[in-house]
């Protein structure tokens, strides 16, 4: 059965900061690997994916993440954070071969002005 | 464009009673569809999930049950509600076949007195 970590459970920032959110995973076939954001009052969106290739993904609003097969994560970077990215990030692994994503914990975060 | 609509927004149900909450899904055919239960620091929780109308595979043992009565529409059903089924219920879904994102709904919360 797969599992997903995200060690950081609140993080707060001060505008400008680089963020880096932590996910680990425990699978042993090939994974797809996904970053969902849920903003205050909002549903839960898409932020970026991986399934194959390059393994640094660039997704929506300057976030990226990169895949490390050998360390089996999967964390999520921002250079410079906007208040606006206050908000709660959730982790999700599925399997190539399968269509349920198993979610991480999630992370809240907080960014002061 | 594919959306979703979930409903009722909030629900206030007291012990005992029975419940449905109801989701569908526009712009597309055949998607699977997902409830998920979100706890508080414990990520999302899968509950049910369906491949196609009248197909239900269940993740936990609960005192839920989900129904797919027609294509686009998936609904998550008690007979008795408990004190412990209060929480956020997501309902989501994806394009059919492997490695496809899920989107989400807005939720519902329910909250059992």
């Amino acid at each position: 059965a797969q599992s997903v970590s995200q060690h950081n459970h609140h993080v707060i920032l001060s505008e400008a900061a680089s963020l880096e959110l932590g996910c680990n995973y425990s699978y042993g076939g090939t994974v797809n690997l996904f970053w969902y954001v849920q903003y205050p009052g909002q549903h839960l969106q898409l932020l970026l994916k991986y399934f194959s290739g390059d393994p640094l993904v660039k997704g929506i609003k300057g976030f990226e993440a990169e895949f490390i097969k050998s360390k089996f994560s999967f964390n999520l970077r921002k250079p410079s954070v906007q208040w606006s990215d206050t908000a709660e990030y959730f982790c999700a692994v599925n399997d190539v071969a399968g269509n349920m994503l198993t979610f991480g914990g999630g992370t809240r975060l907080m960014v002061k002005p | 464009s594919q959306t979703i609509h979930q409903w009722p927004a909030t629900l206030v149900q007291p012990v005992g009673s029975p419940l449905s909450l109801e989701c569908t899904v526009e712009g597309t055919s055949n998607p699977n569809l997902y409830w998920y239960r979100q706890a508080a620091g414990r990520g999302l929780q899968l509950l049910f999930y369906s491949i196609g109308i009248g197909q239900i595979s269940s993740e936990v043992p609960q005192n839920l049950s989900a129904s797919r009565p027609q294509d686009r529409q998936f609904i998550l059903s008690s007979k008795k509600l408990l004190l412990s089924d209060s929480g956020f219920y997501l309902c989501a879904w994806s394009v059919r076949g492997a490695s496809q994102p899920q989107h989400f709904g807005d939720g519902t919360r329910l909250s059992i007195l």
